[in-house]
């Protein structure tokens, strides 16, 4: 059974960093693409970036590039989004999914809060 | 920002049809196969139909999908009140070299 399991809640101060994960299982984690979606409070869904952890190839939302950085551990099946400077408008619930024919299936989900 | 128009909003009464229209260009739709995704509150999204008009195991069959050209539409038989949902509909995008996704519709059942 394919699972994405993400870490917790975050609550965070602008200009902190952060990293969060997403722990993959039961499929092959290096054969198929994983991604981020962001989904601000009260907004639609925003593909963030992507990786393929069997080479690392990445490609990110223009809008996202400089902002995140993905990257995917292979020896632990985990996918994860890291941030170096959060800002206030990074605020969003932040989900992890597998990409093959679409987004197939999706991590439960992160809230990441930033405020002073 | 979205590069798949979707309209806001979309109601029906149980049991009627409801159709949500997705509208892109030729580096997305035009190129790429459609999916569709439900959205409740509180949960992850779900994958509804993938490459345009396949249903994934366990939807049911009153979601159908089509594509033509640089559009495409979700359609909903037989309205539920479990479908009061958020509905997005996503592409690769060659020119972004990634996924995007529409602006979401809401669809309310009466």
């Amino acid at each position: 059974e394919v699972q994405l399991v993400q870490s917790g809640a975050e609550v965070k101060k602008p200009g902190e960093s952060l990293k969060i994960s997403c722990k993959a299982s039961g499929y092959r984690f290096t054969s198929s693409w994983i991604g981020w979606v962001r989904q601000m409070p009260g907004k639609g869904l925003e593909w963030v970036a992507i990786i393929y952890p069997g080479d690392s190839d990445t490609t990110y939302n223009p809008s996202f590039q400089g902002q995140v950085t993905i990257s995917a551990d292979k020896s632990i099946t985990t996918a994860f989004l890291q941030w170096s400077s959060l800002k206030a408008s990074d605020t969003a619930m932040y989900f992890c999914a597998r990409h093959t024919n679409g987004f197939d299936f999706w991590g439960q989900g992160t809230m990441v809060t930033v405020s002073s | 920002q979205s590069v798949l128009t979707q309209p806001p909003s979309a109601s029906g009464t149980p049991g009627q049809r409801v159709t949500i229209s997705c509208s892109g260009s030729s580096s997305n739709i035009g190129g790429n196969t459609l999916n569709w995704y439900q959205h409740l509150p509180g949960t992850a999204p779900k994958l509804l139909i993938y490459s345009n008009n396949q249903r994934p195991s366990g939807v049911p069959d009153r979601f159908s999908g089509s594509k033509s050209g640089t559009s495409a539409s979700l359609a909903i038989s037989g309205l539920q009140s479990e479908d009061e949902a958020d509905y997005y509909c996503a592409a690769w995008d060659d020119s972004l070299k990634g996924p995007v996704f529409g602006t979401g519709t809401k669809v309310t059942v009466l």
